[in-house]
């Protein structure tokens, strides 16, 4: 399956502290993505991290890819109540065509005021 | 603000009615996409569309179907709803190689 994995698939932590979520794949890529989808909603895109980049920041997040070890991990620094939702990674195989995204299963964030 | 437009949002239906879930987009975008999500679930692609008159099934066998007929336009429509339909279905649409564009989703509910 070119299906990615996420782990843990649920993450309880309190305001301040900071949430780490990983993604394991099995295939060659061109980019990862991530998203977030509060319940019940459609997935908005996060931050998009280039095969050939290693590192990438956006405000709080922070996303690392290794690609020899095909994962990437979402570190959300300073956690909010706000940041309460699902978390998924996703990514484009490289020797596909069809330029389609492959999701991975999702991480369960909740955080406590 | 949303460039891609869903409705309805929420639906109740009967079982064996025929409902078409609409979904419109705005950006020009060659490339859309119907997933199904049970809450908490992952995505299952159930349709997905690379052009005009270009329709192919995803990676869910799903009872629906769709049609694009116009770039901004993809439908999709089940012809006789029965209870295992029901779940919520998320519309998406695309530029190659960069992030989908999600709708905020129909949540159907067949009774």
């Amino acid at each position: 399956s070119q299906q990615g994995e996420e782990d843990p698939q649920a993450l309880s932590i309190q305001e301040g502290e900071n949430a780490t979520m990983n993604c394991s794949y099995k295939t060659s890529i061109n980019n990862l993505q991530w998203y977030r989808q509060n319940s019940g909603r459609g997935l908005v895109h996060l931050i998009l991290i280039r095969s050939n980049e290693r590192e990438k920041h956006s405000g709080r997040l922070r996303v690392t890819l290794d690609t020899s070890k095909k994962s990437s991990s979402l570190l959300i620094t300073a956690s909010r109540a706000a940041d309460t939702a699902s978390y998924f990674c996703a990514f484009y195989d490289r020797g596909s065509t069809l330029g389609r995204l492959y999701f991975g299963r999702g991480t369960q964030l909740t955080v406590w005021p | 603000e949303a460039d891609i437009y869903q409705t309805p949002r929420y639906l109740v239906i009967g079982t064996g009615k025929k409902i078409t879930l609409e979904c419109s987009q705005t950006m020009g975008h060659d490339k859309m996409y119907w997933y199904q999500q049970d809450p908490g679930m992952e995505l299952h692609l159930i349709h997905y569309s690379y052009g005009v008159n270009s329709t192919e099934k995803g990676d869910l066998s799903s009872e629906s179907t769709v049609s694009r007929i116009r770039t901004e336009h993809f439908p999709l429509t089940l012809e006789s709803a029965r209870p295992s339909h029901t779940s919520q279905y998320l519309c998406a649409s695309s530029d190659m190689g960069y992030g989908y564009t999600f709708g905020s989703g129909t949540r159907l509910t067949v009774v």
